[in-house]
């Protein structure tokens, strides 16, 4: 068990339909990642929070994404107007090293559109 | 800016026997850290081993040991012993040691199936 739980694992929604995933650290971490992997690929960084603060934020993170940590704790990744591009796992990882960044990952939530 | 290769996208090992996942990596920064995770066919990513880039002495975790030659930029990873739970994917992945926000950097997998 890493300590990230998410919700939900598995979302299949029709083209153009808003999705929305959640990211529960089971105690608090300052930072929080959101990750995306296509089928076959090695995960890719969209963004993360320090807190509750979005510090940075990766160029596939396109104008239809949003991701927010409103009180530092819990995470959510909206998509709106969803694509058949879309389709991906969603992984969210929290750091848990002192020295090293090191992250762990929740299960992931797969997201099929069709 | 960053980059991994996994230049092995699939494997067959014998059960019990070692298997040696190849990494090697390119980046400009001084100081990084490099992982190994698994992810079995359930999803989930499952954190392994990690080297920093200072540590003289090569990581290892249980079954797991790292190969790190810096001079190389490769980072391979041995599984001693390998167990049919074993099979999956393993990525090997970097990060730039910063004061914050250490993104990981992936390669694009390794697929092992453990033979019985």
């Amino acid at each position: 068990d890493t300590g990230v739980s998410q919700d939900p694992r598995h979302k299949i929604t029709k083209r153009g339909q808003n999705v929305t995933f959640r990211c529960d650290p089971i105690s608090e971490h300052n930072r929080l990642y959101w990750y995306r992997q296509t089928l076959g690929q090695g995960p890719e960084f969209l963004t993360y929070f320090q807190n509750e603060a979005q510090l940075e934020k990766s160029r596939l993170l396109s104008d239809r994404f949003s991701a927010e940590r409103p009180k530092g704790s819990f995470s959510t990744l909206e998509i709106q107007r969803t694509e058949q591009g879309d389709s991906a796992m969603y992984l969210c990882a929290i750091n848990q090293g002192l020295a090293v960044d090191e992250q762990f990952f929740g299960p992931g939530t797969r997201l099929t559109v069709l | 800016a960053q980059k991994i290769t996994q230049t092995q996208p699939g494997m067959f090992v014998q059960e019990k026997e070692a298997v040696t996942l190849d990494c090697t990596y390119d980046t400009s920064d001084q100081s990084y850290g490099l992982f190994w995770y698994k992810q079995p066919s359930s999803g989930e990513m499952i954190f392994l081993i990690y080297q920093g880039s200072y540590d003289e002495q090569n990581a290892t975790e249980g079954r797991y040991s790292l190969n790190f030659q810096k001079a190389r930029k490769s980072a391979n990873l041995v599984i001693s012993a390998s167990q049919l739970g074993d099979s999956a994917m393993y990525f090997c992945a970097m990060i730039a040691i910063k004061a914050a926000g250490n993104k990981l950097t992936f390669g694009g997998g390794t697929r092992v199936l453990v033979k019985p």
